[in-house]
């Protein structure tokens, strides 16, 4: 069974502080994905990777960064959170016929 | 600029109703269009589409894509509470692995 695994489903922190969010996967996928959800919003896409230590910047890239050192891993980083940065994150992963699998969503609220 | 346009932003319907969900879309190098259901947490697959006119169906839900007119049906019949979840619809461009995200549509099945 497909499998995303996200480390956190709440996390509060204060601004100013670096966050690092964690995705695995065990599929042996290729893609990997970073979204934020916000109402009225939609899903929108923060940075992919296609392969390891590759990544690409998607729509709304500022203010985040990625890490991917291992096929099954992909980790993505506030270096400073804002409260603009308070929202649903969601990881995905894909082999190249684009079904994204999702991952359950961290819940992150910067104070 | 790519556009996932998806109608009606919500509904509300008794148990046991038909409904129809509609996705359009504006996409440049068009591969396939996704359906997702999204309950409290992580986007599920429903359907993938790639060609016109054959409907892909499991169990009450069942999806077309029509790629003249630019749009794809979500129809769910018999509906129970359980269909009650936000509906995604995603367009998938040629030669990339990203997907375009329509806002999604609300459904809330009442008993």
């Amino acid at each position: 069974d497909v499998k995303v695994t996200q480390s956190s489903r709440y996390l509060v922190k204060r601004t100013g502080e670096k966050v690092f969010l964690e995705c695995v996967q065990d599929m042996d996928h290729e893609n990997m994905f970073w979204y934020r959800q916000d109402p009225g919003l939609g899903l929108r896409l923060i940075y992919f990777s296609y392969d390891v230590k590759m990544k690409e910047k998607g729509d709304i890239p500022e203010g985040y960064s990625v890490s991917r050192e291992k096929k099954e891993r992909f980790s993505l980083i506030l270096e400073s959170a804002s409260t603009n940065q308070t929202s649903m994150y969601l990881c995905a992963s894909s082999l190249a016929l684009n079904i994204q699998y999702f991952g359950a969503g961290t819940r992150l609220s910067v104070l | 600029e790519d556009k996932v346009v998806q109608s009606p932003l919500s509904l509300v319907v008794h148990e046991g109703d038909t409904v129809t969900l509609n996705c359009s879309y504006e996409v440049t190098n068009f591969r396939s269009l996704l359906w997702y259901k999204q309950e409290k947490k992580a986007p599920t697959f429903l359907f993938m589409l790639t060609s016109s006119g054959i409907e892909k169906k499991s169990g009450r839900l069942s999806s077309i894509l029509d790629k003249k007119e630019l749009f794809s049906i979500l129809n769910i019949t018999a509906t129970q509470t359980g269909d009650s979840a936000v509906y995604l619809c995603a367009v998938v461009k040629g030669g990339s692995e990203k997907l375009v995200f329509g806002k999604g549509t609300k459904l809330t099945v009442n008993p």
